[in-house]
């Protein structure tokens, strides 16, 4: 079983709706938890880190459930520069992170 | 402006033919990490270092090697490139462990795609 399991889409939404989509972890010790976004052929870069009370972040929201070992990410009012792929990222306590294969959002106009 | 800086962005090697990408960072983070990436999958951990501390990965293959001369510097070595072994090569950073979880956060440099002929 892999450690950080995603829905690889892609979701393919119009400009202006919301998406939304989740991902499970298996490391019931896990202790940070993170929303990275990838654009093709570049590298992950840090969108928002999630916390237990969730968050929030401009048009992104994530949430976390540890009882559920899940967390989502909502995007409202998106925006065709929202596309990209969206990595899962869960870290343990030896300062290492696992990533799952990333959630694909095309945004069309 | 702090960064993550790979070098080169391309690399092109021939089969078998040693290749070596560098990692240099101004973060002066504790922690520095190689992640092969190929597409459409997860960065995947070859080793990390924290601090002069070498932590190999137990599926990284022996064909890649990696040194830390320094805080700032890292190199990843591929002894004999395969076909297999073309990917997009990340180099990433870390503050190091503490009671923060927020210094769990890595930040990537722009990667060294690797074309292996």
């Amino acid at each position: 079983r892999k450690e950080v399991e995603q829905d690889p889409g892609p979701f393919n939404v119009p400009e202006g709706a919301t998406v939304a989509f989740n991902c499970t972890y298996s490391n019931s010790a896990s202790q940070s938890f993170f929303w990275y976004r990838q654009d093709c052929r570049k590298e992950p870069k840090l969108l928002m880190s999630v916390y237990s009370s969730g968050n929030e972040d401009g048009r992104f929201t994530a949430q976390l459930n540890r009882a559920s070992q899940y967390i989502s990410l909502l995007i409202r009012d998106s925006k065709l520069s929202d596309s990209a792929t969206y990595l899962c990222v869960v870290g343990s306590n030896d300062y290492k992170l696992s990533f799952g294969a990333g959630t694909t959002v095309t945004v069309r106009a | 402006d702090a960064m993550v800086i790979q070098n080169p962005r391309y690399q092109v090697t021939q089969f078998g033919k040693p290749v070596t990408l560098s990692c240099s960072q101004t973060l002066n983070h504790n922690v520095m990490y190689w992640y092969q990436q190929k597409s459409s999958q997860a960065p995947k951990l070859l080793f990390h270092y924290y601090d002069k501390d070498f932590n190999n990965e137990a599926d990284t293959p022996d064909n890649f090697q990696s040194r830390r001369p320094n805080t700032s510097f890292c190199f990843l070595d591929i002894r004999s490139p395969g076909l297999g072994d073309a990917a997009m090569y990340l180099c990433a950073t870390s503050p190091g462990p503490s009671t923060d979880t927020s210094t769990d956060t890595q930040y990537f440099g722009p990667g060294t795609r690797l074309t292996v002929l």
